[in-house]
C-alpha cells in the first residue's frame, strides 16, 4: 500500500531564508507525486507535481521539488522564504488517482 | 471562475441530528471526493464518484454517505452525526487521470456535540 511520511510536524524560517520541506513516500512502481498547500481558511491549492521526466520541478509561487527514487523521497524547496509562505504544506503519492494518499502536513512558520 | 463550492462552511450540530454537507462543482469534472482533515492525521478519504451514479468507498467510509445524482453535485450525508465525526471536511474534483491535480473547496468545519 503506498503510503507518504512528513516527519516534520512544525517548521520555523526566517523570512528571506532557504526552505527545504520533507517527504519520503512508499509506492511499489513510479509513483505520481504531489505538494499542495493549505492557506488558513482554505482548501488546497496545488503547489506542483511529478509524474515523468524531468526529477527537478518547478511550481508556482516560487517553489520546486526533487524526485529521487533512490531515496524516497520528493522534498520541496524555496530559496528565500517570504511571510505569506506560511501555511500547511501536504505531500501527497498516488499512483491510482482514486486513492491519492496525503501525509500528515507540514506547518511552516515564518518570522520576521 | 473555476471552483469547487461546499456549503456550509462552518455548522454545529448535535449527536444524532441528520445533516448533508453540499458540493458543487463547475467544471465538469467526472471525478469528486470527499476527504476529512484532522490534526495529526492529515487527509483521509471518505468516498469517491468515478461519475454520475458510480460511488465508492475510501479509507474512512463508516458513518457517512454520498449520492451522485448530477455530475457537478456531491453530497456528504452524515445520518447519525458523532462526536467522532468532529473534523475539517473537504469536497475534491479532477478530470479521471492520476496526473491531474484535484481542485479542493475550501473545507467545511463540523462540530457535533
Amino acid at each position: 500500500a503506498q503510503s507518504v511520511t512528513q516527519p516534520d510536524i512544525h517548521i520555523t524560517v526566517s523570512e528571506g531564508a532557504s526552505l527545504e520541506l520533507r517527504c519520503n513516500y512508499s509506492y511499489g512502481a513510479t509513483p505520481y507525486l504531489f505538494w499542495y498547500v493549505q492557506s488558513p481558511g482554505q482548501g488546497l491549492q496545488l503547489l506542483l507535481k511529478y509524474f515523468s521526466g524531468d526529477t527537478l520541478v518547478q511550481g508556482i509561487k516560487g517553489f520546486e521539488a526533487e524526485f529521487k527514487r533512490s531515496q524516497s523521497s520528493f522534498n520541496l524547496r524555496k530559496p528565500s522564504v517570504h511571510w505569506s509562505d506560511a501555511a500547511e504544506y501536504f505531500c501527497a503519492v498516488g499512483g491510482d488517482f482514486q486513492k491519492l494518499v496525503f501525509g500528515t502536513g507540514t506547518r511552516l512558520l515564518v518570522s520576521p | 471562475e473555476a471552483q469547487v463550492t461546499q456549503n456550509p462552511r462552518y455548522l454545529i450540530t448535535v449527536t444524532g441530528k441528520k445533516l448533508t454537507v453540499t458540493c458543487s462543482q463547475n467544471m465538469n469534472h467526472e471525478y469528486m471526493s470527499w476527504y476529512r482533515q484532522d490534526p495529526g492525521l492529515g487527509l483521509r478519504q471518505i468516498y469517491y464518484s468515478m461519475n454520475v451514479e458510480v460511488t465508492d468507498k475510501g479509507d474512512v467510509p463508516e458513518g457517512y454517505k454520498v449520492s451522485r445524482k448530477e455530475k457537478r453535485n456531491f453530497p456528504l450525508i452524515l445520518e447519525s452525526p458523532s462526536p467522532n465525526q468532529t473534523s475539517l471536511y473537504f469536497c475534491a474534483s479532477s478530470i479521471p487521470s492520476s496526473n491531474s491535480p484535484l481542485h479542493f473547496g475550501n473545507g467545511t468545519r463540523l462540530t457535533v456535540t
